[in-house]
């Protein structure tokens, strides 16, 4: 298994440019979400998904956009990219019933 | 809303130290609480995960224990070494609203 894999690692875009950050996993887990990690706020879920189908805001979802087509699969669209976006972004898998977390490597964006 | 406090932000210990790092959370209704280990620029492993109805997990030098009542969890680490030196966080999943809630983290210097 690969478990949880993000393209690119890295990133640089300018302002008002879009992007998206692709997210895979194998485990055939339910349940994905998005995080981004900045210094001193500690890790915050942007959105998450429950299934195929299904997709819920997080605690900072404003300027992210997701869908979840598959199982497999959970982008994350940034539609007109801001500084206040240059974050690292984290994407995560978990089985529902199991309820643990497995974590992407991260994909590392600035946005000048 | 849940909220996870990890106190204090930073520690460093002489090598050789029995140590314990804290975890305090505001909701008792939580599926699991999870360990992460983060080494600068890396992503997040997980070290040990304790579900609602477990008191304690071990791996290795490593022991986490959940008192749900009172909303603490404790990451005990023995024998600490220079490699233990890395940022440490807690997180707690919550099913009703399908969210890993994570601490701050505590960054961990072991000294040689």
């Amino acid at each position: 298994n690969a478990g949880v894999t993000q393209t690119p690692k890295f990133q640089v875009l300018k302002t008002g440019q879009s992007m998206t950050l692709q997210c895979a996993q194998d485990m055939n887990h339910e349940y994905m979400s998005w995080y981004r990690q900045d210094p001193g706020m500690g890790l915050r879920l942007i959105h998450y998904s429950v299934g195929a189908g299904i997709t819920d805001q997080g605690e900072v979802p404003n300027g992210y956009n997701v869908s979840r087509s598959t199982t497999e699969d959970f982008p994350l669209r940034l539609l007109s990219a801001a500084p206040s976006q240059t974050s690292v972004y984290f994407c995560a898998s978990l089985k529902l019933g199991a309820y643990e977390q497995y974590f992407g490597p991260g994909t590392r964006l600035t946005v000048t | 809303k849940q909220e996870v406090t990890q106190i204090p932000a930073a520690l460093s210990v002489p090598e050789g130290e029995n140590l314990v790092l804290n975890c305090s959370f505001t909701d008792s209704a939580i599926y699991n609480l999870q360990w992460f280990r983060q080494d600068p620029g890396k992503g997040l492993t997980s070290l040990l995960l304790i579900q609602s109805s477990q008191r304690e997990q071990t791996s290795g030098r490593l022991n986490a224990s959940l008192d749900k009542s009172s909303g603490r969890s404790t990451l005990y680490i023995a024998a600490s070494q220079p490699g233990d030196s890395a940022t440490y966080l807690c997180a707690v999943f919550t099913g009703a609203n399908s969210k890993l809630t994570f601490g701050k983290g505590i960054t961990l210097s072991v000294r040689p």
